[in-house]
């Protein structure tokens, strides 16, 4: 079974600094990789979707990259801002439709 | 309304319960997806539809679950004789036909407490 890790579960930066969220999974039979967003008490914002031919995609300060054969992601946010505080989770989509979500990481940045 | 849409947003249920949580997906998304989400957990899929025909429920945790969409549209998940464990977030999301490339489009989930 596809097992989705993400690395770190909570980050606290100040305001202005990039920063990157990893994503990692076990098998590289993929065919997509989704970033989203999700604030407390909503459902999930769809950032950025990698296509697994795909090595990046960009959606202004956002900036997501897959490696599949390593089984990895990441997911660049520059210029952080305060509005940025959410959990951003990552999921990939394996055979069937069947996708597999990460636990997520907990963003906090401080005015 | 534009988006995906749950309801009810919140359902407190007592335990040995039936509940019933609707989902309206994006018109004309031809996929829809359910997931349970646990406190500080991501999505754990539960089933999956194309149109009115339920392709893939293998993430459904026992036989008292249940989840329709009888016109391909409007879709019901049904927990029968509710219990603890149930207590979770149910997120319901849609796509257009070609998954592959469209991601998917959530609601803002069911908190379902069961007493």
């Amino acid at each position: 079974k596809q097992e989705v890790t993400q690395i770190p579960a909570a980050l606290s930066v100040p305001e202005g600094e990039n920063l990157v969220l990893n994503c990692s999974f076990t098998d590289s039979a993929i065919y997509n990789l989704q970033w989203f967003r999700q604030d407390p008490g909503k459902g999930l914002t769809s950032l950025l979707l990698i296509q697994s031919s795909q090595r990046e995609q960009t959606s202004g300060r956002l900036n997501a990259s897959l490696d599949k054969s390593s089984g990895r992601s990441t997911l660049y946010i520059a210029a952080s801002q305060p509005g940025d505080s959410a959990t951003y989770l990552c999921a990939v989509r394996g055979n069937f439709n069947k996708f597999y979500f990460g636990s997520g990481t907990k963003l906090n940045v401080k005015p | 309304g534009a988006g995906v849409s749950q309801s009810p947003r919140y359902k407190v249920a007592k335990r040995g319960q039936d509940v019933a949580l609707r989902c309206d997906p994006i018109s004309g998304h031809v996929s829809l997806f359910w997931y349970q989400q646990a406190l500080g957990q991501g999505p754990e899929f539960l089933t999956y539809f194309q149109n009115e025909a339920q392709l893939d429920k293998s993430g459904l945790p026992s036989d008292r679950f249940f989840a329709e969409r009888p016109e391909g549209s409007v879709s019901t998940l049904k927990i029968q004789r509710t219990q603890q464990e149930d207590s979770a977030v149910y997120l319901c999301a849609s796509s257009s036909q070609d998954t592959s490339n469209q991601p998917q489009h959530f609601g803002d989930g069911t908190r379902l407490s069961i007493l």
